[in-house]
C-alpha cells in the first residue's frame, strides 16, 4: 500500500525567511498531494492541493511542487510570518479508491 | 455555517465500555472519514465512506465500527475500547461530484481509556 514520509519533522524558520516541507510516496497510482495545516487544538485544514497532471501551484506565499518521476512534492512557504507556526501534513491520494495517506507532520515555528 | 460537528468532544472511559462517537457534516458531501492523530504518527484513517451504506477499511480498522446510515452521520463506535485506542480522533467530510477533494475535519475528540 502507499506510504508518504516527510521531512523534517520539526522546522524553525526566522520571520521573513522561506521554508520548505518535503514529502515522499510510494505508489505511482497516486495522484492527489492536499497539504493541510493544523494550528493548536484544532483539525486540519487545506492550504494547497496538486494534481499528478501539474508540476506546480502557487497560491500567494504558498508553493508545492511534484515530481512524479522521483515520487517526491515539497511545501513552500516564503516570507513566512508567525502565524505560519502550525503544524503541516502531506497527503497522498488515489482519487478513484479515496483512501489517504498522511505523513507524519512537520511542526514549523516561525521566530519573531 | 457549514461545519463538521463531532461529539463528545473529551471522553474517558474504562476498557471494554462500549462507547460512539458521533459526527455529522451540513454540507451535503458524499465522503466522510474517521482518522485518529498519534504524536510522531500523523494522521491514520480508520474507516471512510464513498456513499448512503458503503464503508471501506483505512489503514487502521482494527477494534472500530461505522455505519453510514444518512448522507449527514457517520459515527465511530467502539465496542470494546482498550487503552491503546487512547488517542485524538478527526472525523472528515469531502464532497466527491464536484472534482474537489478538500476534506474538511470536524474540531476532534480527545479520548482516553483507562
Amino acid at each position: 500500500g502507499e506510504n508518504v514520509e516527510q521531512h523534517p519533522s520539526t522546522l524553525s524558520v526566522q520571520e521573513g525567511d522561506s521554508a520548505v516541507i518535503k514529502c515522499t510516496y510510494s505508489d505511482s497510482a497516486s495522484n492527489y498531494f492536499p497539504w493541510y495545516k493544523q494550528e493548536l487544538g484544532k483539525g486540519p485544514q487545506l492550504i494547497i492541493d496538486i494534481r499528478s497532471n501539474v508540476g506546480e501551484k502557487k497560491d500567494q506565499r504558498i508553493a508545492v511542487t511534484l515530481n512524479k518521476t522521483a515520487k517526491h512534492f515539497s511545501l513552500h512557504i516564503t516570507e513566512t510570518q508567525p502565524e505560519d507556526s502550525a503544524v503541516y501534513f502531506c497527503a497522498a491520494m488515489e482519487t478513484s479508491y479515496d483512501k489517504v495517506i498522511f505523513g507524519p507532520g512537520t511542526s514549523l515555528s516561525v521566530i519573531p | 455555517e457549514a461545519q463538521v460537528t463531532q461529539n463528545p468532544r473529551y471522553l474517558i472511559t474504562v476498557t471494554g465500555k462500549k462507547l460512539t462517537v458521533t459526527c455529522s457534516q451540513n454540507m451535503n458531501h458524499e465522503y466522510m472519514s474517521w482518522y485518529r492523530q498519534d504524536p510522531g504518527l500523523g494522521l491514520r484513517q480508520i474507516y471512510y465512506s464513498m456513499n448512503v451504506e458503503v464503508t471501506d477499511k483505512g489503514d487502521v480498522p482494527e477494534g472500530y465500527k461505522v455505519s453510514r446510515k444518512e448522507k449527514r452521520n457517520f459515527p465511530l463506535i467502539l465496542e470494546s475500547p482498550s487503552p491503546n485506542q487512547t488517542s485524538l480522533y478527526f472525523c472528515a467530510s469531502s464532497p466527491m461530484t464536484s472534482g474537489s477533494r478538500e476534506q474538511y475535519f470536524g474540531p476532534g475528540t480527545r479520548l482516553t481509556v483507562t
